[in-house]
């Protein structure tokens, strides 16, 4: 079936430094998307959310981006602190009853 | 405001075993879902409900029985555990639809972390 899935599985980043995170989905239907951090032992966490009207969103210190022509999303950090280290997940409402699909992950490495 | 509370954390269960995960929410929220995360893969979809006594079934949803009895409470239990079940799981809440805003975040727990034996 039709999933969300991230571009790069891991992505080493200089403290200071902005990040930016990509995600590719393949419904074209999809008309909402979040992302979420994920700590280690620790459950996701809500980032930040673009609904389908926007191509863009900001948010403290991110930024999400929407390109519906090429089915991108994007998630920025500006100066990443060694505490934005994670997994990102983005994910895509699923139409009826706002099921999420998730991709599998990108792993943030701050290196101070 | 505790958010969305799992227990228990941590669970080692031998194979053919049953228990129950719990789930609860105090935002008042009328969805719940139950996932499963897998090492490499994302969150994938058990079962979830739309409201008080209702509940339906996710991506995964073979070996695993749900009930909301309680609008606040998701059971999430495992009749007969097999070593494929072993995973962390997590619940999440979010609002319905409300006038406007066809579209609410979900809000996660931090995992049961159940290994079957």
């Amino acid at each position: 079936g039709e999933s969300v899935g991230l571009h790069l599985p891991t992505l080493s980043v200089q403290e200071g430094d902005n990040s930016i995170i990509n995600c590719a989905y393949s419904n074209s239907a999809s008309d909402y998307f979040i992302w979420y951090k994920q700590e280690s032992g620790k459950g996701p966490q809500f980032i930040i959310d673009i609904r389908s009207n926007m191509d863009k969103r900001q948010g403290q210190r991110v930024t999400v981006l929407l390109n519906k022509t090429v089915k991108h999303l994007s998630l920025q950090i500006a100066a990443t602190q060694p505490g934005d280290s994670a997994v990102y997940f983005c994910a895509e409402n699923m139409g009826n009853d706002y099921k999420l699909s998730f991709g599998a992950g990108t792993t943030v490495t701050v290196r101070a | 405001n505790a958010g969305v509370t799992q227990t228990p954390k941590f669970r080692v269960l031998k194979t053919g075993q049953s228990m129950t995960l719990l789930c609860a929410q105090d935002m008042n929220h009328e969805y719940m879902y139950w996932y499963r995360q897998d090492p490499g893969m994302g969150l994938r979809l058990i079962h979830y409900s739309v409201g008080e006594g209702t509940t339906a079934k996710g991506e995964v949803p073979d070996g695993y029985n749900v009930s909301r009895l309680k609008k606040q409470n998701f059971l999430l239990g495992l009749e007969s555990a097999a070593p494929s079940q072993t995973s962390v799981y997590f619940c999440a809440s979010s609002y319905s639809p409300r006038a406007g805003i066809r579209n609410q975040p979900q809000h996660f727990g931090d995992g049961t972390r159940l290994s079957i034996l």
